[in-house]
């Protein structure tokens, strides 16, 4: 049973506008939620985060946001650069997973010249 | 310069043998994590250890094992008894486990082929 799911394997964007990469789940007890990007053949590198206390998080280009009632988390880049074509994982801890990460599939992100 | 180091990068063995996967860092992090990644599929939590001379299984552990002399060292082995170990191993490390878990670092990775 997938607690955290990317239902989009992949999604194609043009350079300088906006990407949204989505993640759902199931868990109403995930209390953290976090965004991490992949290179191929590299470990992920973390990006953003959010606690389920907030709704938004904003970092430079990136903001999250999340929709407890939707049980929806997603990801804004703006504008989108070459450099974010990459794999973009979102991942959640709970207690009841003892607090370690439950990830999603992953979405492949290519930004188009 | 701090981080996790992973070696080798890439690393093959024949099937029955035992393969230990070295994991290093030296950011003074408490909890350290091993993954599995398979294609097309989320990071699948192996092993974990929170803090020296204590660790927890994960989803899958099952045909793995590790050790946590060192603060700085978690060394995953993969046995015999693992029936399909061919996959991408990445190894992460924390601040802190428990609560107060919040962002992994993660190594480069080693992408174990059994032939």
């Amino acid at each position: 049973d997938q607690q955290v799911k990317q239902n989009s394997p992949s999604l194609s964007v043009q350079e300088g506008r906006i990407s949204i990469l989505n993640c759902d789940y199931t868990n109403s007890m995930f209390d953290y939620f976090l965004w991490y990007k992949k290179y191929p053949a590299e470990g992920p590198t973390f990006l953003i985060s959010i606690s389920s206390i907030k709704d938004k998080n904003e970092d430079g280009r990136f903001t999250v946001f999340l929709n407890k009632s939707a049980k929806h988390l997603s990801l804004h880049i703006v504008p989108s650069q070459p450099g974010d074509s990459a794999v973009y994982f979102c991942a959640a801890r709970s207690m009841d997973s003892n607090y370690q990460l439950i990830w999603g599939a992953g979405t492949k992100l290519i930004i188009k010249p | 310069d701090g981080g996790i180091t992973q070696s080798p990068k890439y690393l093959f063995r024949k099937e029955g043998q035992n393969v230990t996967l070295s994991c290093e860092q030296n950011l003074n992090h408490d909890a350290m994590y091993w993954y599995r990644q398979d294609p097309g599929q989320g990071l699948r939590l192996i092993y974990y250890s929170q803090i020296v001379n204590d660790f927890q299984k994960g989803d899958i552990a099952e045909g793995y094992s590790v050790s946590r002399e060192k603060k700085e060292s978690f060394p995953l082995t993969v046995t015999s008894a693992q029936k399909n170990p061919t996959a991408f191993y990445l190894c992460a490390s924390s601040i802190y486990g428990g609560p107060l878990t919040d962002t992994q670092y993660f190594g480069p990775g080693t992408r174990l082929t059994v032939l």
